[in-house]
């Protein structure tokens, strides 16, 4: 079974700019959540989705956003880019709401490294 | 409110000898708790969770965690160090009961010495 797929694994963007970031999940896993790692601050929560409808949000400015689409793929946006948004972003999968223990689990992808210039 | 916290930000140990990752936790609600590996440029690996089934939890590559109640404490454990384990060892929890989002901890790089 393939892995959770975050593409593309590098950017470099201006700041001021935008960027779309996109995550598959494992297939029949219908949750998705985006986490941000930097040195300072860490491993923090973003926002989660399922079918399609943001079920949590972190503390993050409107500048981030993201949305879930049919497949359970999903992508986040990162709008007028500061120079603090430079980070890992990482998407985790799990099976979701319901489904036991094994419903827990949140399998992480690869990351997207986000260099903002 | 739920936090996960690591001790240690750095540990060392000799390969051969027991590795000993700290987690402590606090919650009101029965926790779910995790411990991931991260190795450099990559992506979080799942090595074990606890939910509540089983106090000692084996996991991939040997290591092993004992959830503790009474000290909430979820410690992470391996016998025997190898050169391969050296990486960065993250402790999380659900907040708020089994489908709250991930809290982590500050992490803990573990290096192994020949």
């Amino acid at each position: 079974k393939a892995g959770v797929t975050q593409t593309p694994r590098y950017l470099i963007k201006t700041r001021g700019q935008q960027v779309t970031l996109s995550c598959s999940p494992i297939s029949g896993h219908r949750s998705v959540s985006w986490y941000q790692q930097t040195p300072g601050q860490g491993l923090q929560f973003l926002f989660e989705y399922f079918s399609e409808t943001q079920r949590n949000k972190g503390n993050f400015p409107g500048r981030f956003s993201g949305r879930q689409f049919s497949n359970s793929r999903s992508e986040m946006n990162v709008s007028t880019l500061e120079l603090g948004d430079s980070a890992l972003y990482l998407c985790a999968s799990s099976l979701g709401p319901g489904q036991g223990p094994e419903g827990t689990e949140a399998f992480f992808g690869q990351g997207t490294r986000l260099t903002v210039v | 409110a739920q936090s996960v916290t690591q001790l240690g930000s750095h540990v060392s140990v000799s390969e051969g000898a027991l590795v000993l990752l700290r987690c402590n936790y606090s919650s009101s609600v029965p926790p779910y708790l995790f411990w991931y590996v991260q190795y450099p440029n990559q992506g979080l690996q799942l090595l074990l969770k606890y939910t509540s089934a089983a106090t000692l939890v084996k996991g991939i590559n040997g290591f092993e965690a004992e959830f503790k109640k009474s000290e909430t404490s979820f410690h992470l454990t391996k016998p025997s160090a190898h050169m391969s384990d050296a990486a960065e060892y993250f402790c999380a929890g659900r907040r708020g009961g089994s489908q709250g989002n991930l809290i982590f901890g500050k992490g803990t790089k573990l290096s192994v010495k020949p």
